[in-house]
């Protein structure tokens, strides 16, 4: 699976839009990617996942570049409540199997 | 349904001792898998398995065993614990589909995990 890197740490105000880069430069054409996020002392959280189209949902918009080397997650009204350590993830789809990173802190702050 | 659940949820232990942690899902799922997170990192896969009856070895197996006798239930064994094993331990479930596009497909749903103290 192809290795992500992600900022250690990001700060975003309330109500605005937080956006978390994410690159994967090696990443296959058959890799898709995957983002979870954790939340204090909580399991890890399926936020969404895309291949090489933008994809939305209730949660968040993955943004993939034509190029499939980087990616970014766009919260699109953050609240407290989301305040986590945001994994980039970099895998096959058939093979089930999660390589964590050490994943963006982000700081939600009012 | 109450999702994937795990027990216990605290436990301290001497070294030497040995344990199981139970993880049981209700939601069908074919494969189940056992993490642990140390402080400040991100999840490394201890073993995982993709049916009844099956494991497989993940990143780091070493000091633990698993079993999966049952579907729902995925069992982590520590049989002489260690202090370098002190740590947070997280179950998951997926359902195991290959090349699945639709919200749900291959994601992997998580326990509220098992913090673990060995002195």
């Amino acid at each position: 699976d192809a290795k992500t890197t992600q900022p250690t740490s990001m700060d975003c105000a309330e109500g605005r839009a937080a956006n978390l880069p994410c690159n994967h430069s090696t990443i296959s054409g058959n890799e898709y990617v995957y983002w979870y996020r954790q939340i204090h002392s909580q399991g890890p959280q399926y936020i969404i996942h895309g291949l090489k189209n933008n994809e939305t949902n209730e949660m968040a918009s993955l943004i993939i570049t034509e190029d499939r080397k980087s990616s970014t997650l766009i919260l699109p009204h953050a609240t407290l409540r989301d305040t986590a350590v945001y994994y980039c993830i970099v895998r096959v789809s058939y093979g089930n199997k999660l390589v964590f990173g050490a994943g963006t802190i982000l700081r939600v702050k009012s | 349904n109450a999702g994937v659940t795990q027990t216990p949820k605290f436990r301290v232990l001497k070294t030497g001792q040995s344990m199981t942690l139970l993880c049981a899902q209700d939601m069908n799922h074919e494969y189940m898998y056992w993490y642990r997170q140390d402080p400040g990192m991100g999840l490394r896969l201890i073993h995982y398995s993709v049916g009844e009856g099956t494991t497989a070895k993940g990143e780091v197996p070493d000091g633990y065993n698993v079993s999966r006798l049952k579907k729902q239930n995925f069992l982590l064994g520590l049989e002489s614990a260690a202090p370098s094993q002190t740590s947070v331990y997280f179950c998951a479930s997926s359902s195991g589909l290959a090349g699945g596009r639709r919200h749900g497909d291959n994601e992997q749903f998580f326990g509220p995990g098992t913090r673990l103290t060995v002195l």
